[in-house]
């Protein structure tokens, strides 16, 4: 089936700075979603981007749907940004959403 | 709207026991399914749903049942609980389109454990 991996596996920054995670595939794709798990276990939908470039504020991603990988970027990053960010890409028929082990990210003040 | 909606928050089971884990949805969705996280890994699929009735199985599915007699819920079953089901367990939801799943919409999670 198909594989996700995502990079850094942690990061650690200060408030204020701006970071890449990344998300690699091993198979074509019509669907990528990024999720961010905060602290308290809630899992939220950021992006919705199977291919091309959308921001939503401080976050943006971008999907190269062709070279098989998607980036998600955070500026300014805020302690409340801490948490795990996940992606999730489509398998199996278009009905199987398989997740990526996740970026764990420690924001400090 | 409640979104998605998971009774109980928090379970303990002794080993051989059974139970079921509630969800429910009111956003109409046609798709539905199950996850569990584990400490370290992300989400794995267990069963989902495409519509009433319809059902299918993911990557880690033994060990459950569901079934989908209405469109806004979605219960699973664990039918002889065991410590290696010790987890926390999303239920998810979503639009379906030509494409592909659309937004999935996650509830709050049940966190397992089974001694």
């Amino acid at each position: 089936g198909i594989q996700v991996e995502q990079s850094p596996p942690d990061l650690i920054l200060q408030e204020g700075a701006n970071s890449t995670l990344r998300c690699n595939f091993s198979d074509s794709v019509n669907n990528l979603q990024w999720f961010h798990q905060n602290p308290w276990g809630q899992l939220i939908n950021l992006f919705y981007i199977p291919s091309g470039t959308k921001q939503n504020g401080r976050l943006s991603a971008t999907t190269v749907a062709t070279e098989r990988y998607s980036l998600l970027y955070i500026s300014s990053s805020q302690t409340t940004d801490s948490g795990v960010y996940f992606c999730a890409v489509l398998s199996g028929g278009y009905n199987k959403l398989i997740f990526g082990a996740g970026t764990r990210l420690a924001v400090h003040p | 709207n409640a979104g998605v909606t998971q009774t109980p928050k928090f379970q303990v089971l002794k080993t051989g026991q059974s139970m079921t884990l509630q969800c429910a949805q009111d956003m109409n969705h046609e798709y539905m399914s199950w996850y569990r996280q584990d400490p370290g890994m992300g989400l794995r699929l267990i069963h989902y749903s495409v519509g009433a009735g319809i059902t299918d199985q993911g990557e880690v599915p033994n060990g459950y049942n569901v079934s989908r007699s209405t469109t806004e819920d979605f219960p699973l079953r664990l039918l002889s609980a065991a410590p290696s089901q010790t987890s926390v367990y999303f239920c998810a939801s979503s639009s379906r389109t030509v494409g592909g799943l659309e937004t999935q919409y996650f509830g709050p999670g049940t966190r397992l454990l089974v001694l």
